[in-house]
């Protein structure tokens, strides 16, 4: 029973570098979430989608993009990274109904030097 | 829009105690659900409990309960007989029901239990 699954755990990444982190869940839910936790800032939502085909933006969206082509899998890509993308990012997803609790990844600690 | 305060950036609290995590939300919607998340030391997120903004009596998971006070917009995590596994960051989190029904994190309140 995997749940929700996140690669990597850890990345380190130069500036203007692109990358794509990867989420996946097994439970055929169809909401799913990016959030990124910076200390003291709590989870700030960057992206969502309501399902496959769907997506929208979150309160950071700026510098991130999504797609939602298949159910299981939302990616979160990194088009040029910079410093303050430095974060622990995560990924949830949920079912339909509306009093069902998000179902978070592990995280991914990511650094821009 | 939405938003979810927590007060108290850091607890402590003696074992075996009581401890209640403040949480006050605003919005607009009069359909909202409302979560509580323990974040260990090891980083993940763990669903502890729920409350519908409908829901007449207040939610209760084993040592924790949901004191929602809706006159008042506030929804504390209450944690009973403390234990030192409790010792983590607590998240309040606010979900609207119509809409785009995205989730809304408080900063967070970082509980430590004391043997």
């Amino acid at each position: 029973n995997a749940g929700v699954t996140q690669t990597p755990k850890f990345q380190v990444l130069k500036t203007g570098q692109s990358m794509t982190l990867q989420c996946a869940q097994d439970m055929n839910h169809e909401y799913m979430s990016w959030y990124r936790q910076d200390p003291g800032m709590g989870l700030r939502l960057i992206h969502y989608s309501v399902g496959a085909g769907i997506t929208d933006q979150g309160e950071v969206p700026n510098g991130y993009n999504v797609s939602r082509s298949t159910t299981e899998d939302f990616p979160l890509r990194l088009l040029s990274a910079a410093p303050s993308q430095t974060s622990v990012y995560f990924c949830a997803s949920r079912g339909r109904d509306r009093e069902t609790e998000a179902f978070f990844g592990q995280g991914t600690r990511l650094t821009v030097v | 829009a939405q938003k979810i305060t927590q007060t108290q950036p850091g607890m402590f609290v003696q074992e075996k105690e009581a401890v209640t995590l403040d949480c006050t939300y605003d919005t607009s919607d009069q359909s909202y659900g409302l979560f509580w998340y323990k974040q260990p030391s090891s980083g993940e997120m763990i669903f502890l409990i729920y409350q519908g903004s409908y829901d007449e009596q207040n939610a209760t998971e084993g040592r924790y309960s949901l004191n929602f006070q809706k006159a008042r917009k506030s929804a504390n995590l209450v944690i009973s007989a403390s234990q030192l596994g409790d010792s983590a960051m607590y998240f309040c989190a606010m979900r609207e029901i119509q809409g785009a029904q995205k989730l809304v994190f408080g900063q967070g309140t970082r509980l430590t239990i004391n043997p």
